[in-house]
């Protein structure tokens, strides 16, 4: 079976402090990895993605994600929280071909 | 570059209505899909296309028709709208190989009355 698991329904963090957005895959394949944030009302922008290069990540508005794959995670990151970043996060999986399987979401919060 | 670009933003309907949201994308991709959001629930794929004259159905395709007569286009059609199909609808694309992202719609907030 193929799937993705956001660990976290909903995160709130302080402003200042950092993020940190768990998911885990499972995947018979060495699949694509995708990070995309949702602001309210909005559609979904790619903050970051892991194709099987460097395992650290970088991505927009500061955020970063490692691939471990021993783990079979890619949790997003970023140090320092800012009220901006307040949105749904959705990691995606990308599977061999056309399959994208999709995390249920995160709702970050950031409180001032 | 416009990317993908989804019409209209917003509709009414009332139950038994049909109607077509249009999605367009000019970035040469071959695949092209539908998502519905519903809240609480994620999204979830309605029906997909990896090329001209290839479509197939996605997780929850009953009440939605597709065609993809050009690569550019691939239109979702509501033969009878009803109530359940009240939701935010997202059309995406990407390349067919490699590890392209999909490439998302601002969506369309689709209300049945």
């Amino acid at each position: 079976a193929q799937s993705v698991t956001q660990l976290d329904s909903h995160v709130s963090v302080s402003e200042g402090t950092p993020v940190l957005l768990r998911c885990n895959y499972s995947s018979s394949y060495s699949p694509s990895l995708f990070w995309y944030v949702q602001h309210p009302n909005k559609g979904l922008q790619l903050l970051l993605k892991y194709t099987s290069a460097a395992t650290l990540v970088k991505g927009i508005n500061g955020f970063e994600a490692e691939f471990k794959k021993s783990e079979t995670s890619f949790h997003l990151t970023k140090p320092s929280a800012h009220m901006s970043d307040a949105a749904e996060y959705f990691c995606v999986v990308r599977m061999s071909g056309n399959q994208f399987y999709f995390g249920t979401g995160t709702s970050l919060t950031v409180i001032p | 570059n416009a990317g993908v670009t989804q019409t209209p933003k917003f509709q009414v309907l009332k139950t038994g209505q049909s109607m077509t949201l249009q999605c367009a994308q000019d970035m040469n991709h071959e695949y092209m899909s539908w998502y519905r959001q519903d809240p609480g629930m994620g999204l979830r794929l309605i029906h997909y296309s990896v090329g001209a004259g290839i479509t197939d159905q996605g997780e929850v395709p009953n009440g939605y028709n597709v065609s993809r007569s050009t690569t550019e286009d691939f239109p979702l059609r509501l033969l009878s709208a009803a109530p359940s199909q009240t939701s935010v609808y997202f059309c995406a694309s990407s390349y067919s190989l490699g590890h392209s992202p999909l490439h998302f719609g601002n969506g369309t907030r689709l209300t049945v009355t």
